[in-house]
């Protein structure tokens, strides 16, 4: 049973160009959320998707930020504009509907560097 | 708001010494709560985690979390650690009945030397 994977795994941008960031979730999971883990800091929520819908975008920067979670295909994280400071792992996590007694499962993550 | 304190950015220990992290949390409505293990470029794996019932909760590897109410924190501990316990551990909070969102404290570097 495949984990959540995310891809790419690193990805270099220069500053202005778009950053695309894809996940898919595990199998039977319907719940996709998306953390920013800056250097020396925890996770911070960025978004919660369910298929097709936005649940909670409270943590999403108001600007350049985009997610969605299509009917089919993986999990969009969109950045436009890229500037220095979004350098950062990016992840993913799914759950089924049963969270929280079936937990959030993380991807590995994507390392965004901007140039 | 919620919002998790892990109180050590850094704990170093001997092999096969007891440790214990430490996590506070504050918010004015009930939440679960959840340990995560980090090793490097990987993600976050579920170590343990506190719904409900029983206040001490263990793991499959010997380490075991306590939720104190009054106290307001979750730490955790393990009696005896390896070198492959070397990581970094998140503690984190989701509101009961809230958005499921989890709310991360900024985690703590355990090294383990022998």
């Amino acid at each position: 049973n495949a984990g959540v994977m995310q891809n790419p795994r690193h990805l270099v941008r220069r500053r202005g160009q778009e950053a695309r960031l894809r996940c898919s979730p595990m199998k039977g999971h319907s719940h996709v959320y998306w953390y920013r883990q800056l250097p020396e800091e925890g996770l911070k929520f960025m978004v919660y998707l369910q298929k097709e819908n936005i649940i909670d975008e409270s943590g999403m920067p108001k600007e350049r930020f985009s997610a969605e979670f299509p009917k089919e295909g993986p999990s969009i994280l969109r950045i436009q504009q890229v500037v220095r400071g979004d350098s950062a792992a990016y992840f993913c996590a799914s759950s089924p509907l049963d969270f929280p007694n079936q937990p959030q499962h993380f991807g590995d993550g994507t390392r965004l560097s901007i140039l | 708001a919620q919002s998790v304190t892990q109180l050590d950015s850094q704990v170093p220990v001997f092999e096969e010494a007891p440790v214990e992290l430490r996590c506070n949390y504050s918010s004015s409505v009930s939440v679960y709560l959840f340990w995560y293990v980090q090793y490097p470029n990987q993600g976050l794996q579920l170590l343990l985690k506190y719904l409900s019932g029983s206040t001490l909760v263990e793991s499959i590897n010997g380490f075991e979390a306590e939720f104190n109410k009054s106290q307001t924190s979750f730490h955790l501990r393990k009696p005896s650690v390896h070198i492959s316990d070397t990581a970094e551990y998140f503690c984190a909070a989701s509101r009961q009945g809230g958005s499921e969102k989890l709310v991360f404290g900024k985690g703590t570097k355990l090294t383990v030397n022998p």
